[in-house]
């Protein structure tokens, strides 16, 4: 079975500065890795996705995330925060193929500090 | 991209009533849906895998019963909530793959809060 883990709770960093989240994932066969923001009483959006390709990856709103295949992580990555940037934080990872099920971290929350 | 839209946004009930959630996808057909539960701050539970034409499969510890799911259309799966209490106060938030595309991505509703009195 797939799963996900991000070992902070919360990641407070100063606006400006550079922002990483972290993940890490387990799953058998080729992992689809996504990442997804979610602000209060919303749903998921949708940030940046690895399926194949280039391990660094470049998503919305100036984010981007590096696949590490032997250290099995995906973290996500910004050069510089901005206070709009707080929010919780999902890192998710599936098996590839099918409409298989994602398998969702337990979440970040990220607050920038002005 | 594509858009799904879950309806109603927030619904109030009182303890017993039953509260129908839609799920549906706008622009897209979706062979699979999937619910989730979400308490405050914590990650997305999921509940159930939606299949058009076809029982919904259920995650462990989830009642079934309680629970109901409909997945009727391509374009649409419904949760009910029966005989809600103020335990099942929660966001339900549901998702949809593509049916043919490969991208991978899972797209997701705006989330429904129910609060049950």
């Amino acid at each position: 079975a797939q799963s996900v883990a991000q070992p902070e709770d919360q990641v407070n960093v100063a606006e400006g500065n550079p922002l990483t989240v972290k993940c890490t994932y387990s799953v058998s066969g080729n992992p689809y890795l996504f990442w997804y923001v979610q602000y209060p009483n919303r749903g998921l959006q949708f940030l940046l996705k690895y399926i194949t390709g280039d391990n660094l990856v470049k998503g919305s709103y100036g984010f981007e995330a590096e696949f590490n295949k032997s250290q099995t992580s995906f973290h996500l990555k910004k050069p510089s925060a901005l206070v709009s940037d707080s929010a919780l934080y999902f890192c998710a990872v599936r098996r590839g193929g099918g409409n298989n099920r994602l398998a969702f971290g337990k979440g970040n929350q990220v607050v920038v500090i002005p | 991209g594509a858009v799904v839209s879950q309806h109603p946004s927030r619904v109030i009930c009182k303890s017993g009533t039953s509260v129908k959630i839609e799920c549906r996808s706008l622009d897209f057909q979706a062979t699979t849906m999937f619910w989730y539960r979400q308490f405050p701050k914590q990650s997305l539970m999921l509940m159930a895998t939606s299949n058009e034409g076809s029982k919904a499969t259920y995650e462990q510890g989830v009642e079934k019963d309680k629970f109901l799911i409909n997945h009727a259309s391509l374009t649409l799966s419904t949760l009910t909530v029966t005989s809600a209490h103020p335990e099942d106060s929660s966001f339900y938030i549901c998702s949809a793959y593509q049916a043919g595309a490969n991208t991978g991505e899972l797209f997701f509703g705006e989330g429904s809060r129910l609060t049950v009195l």
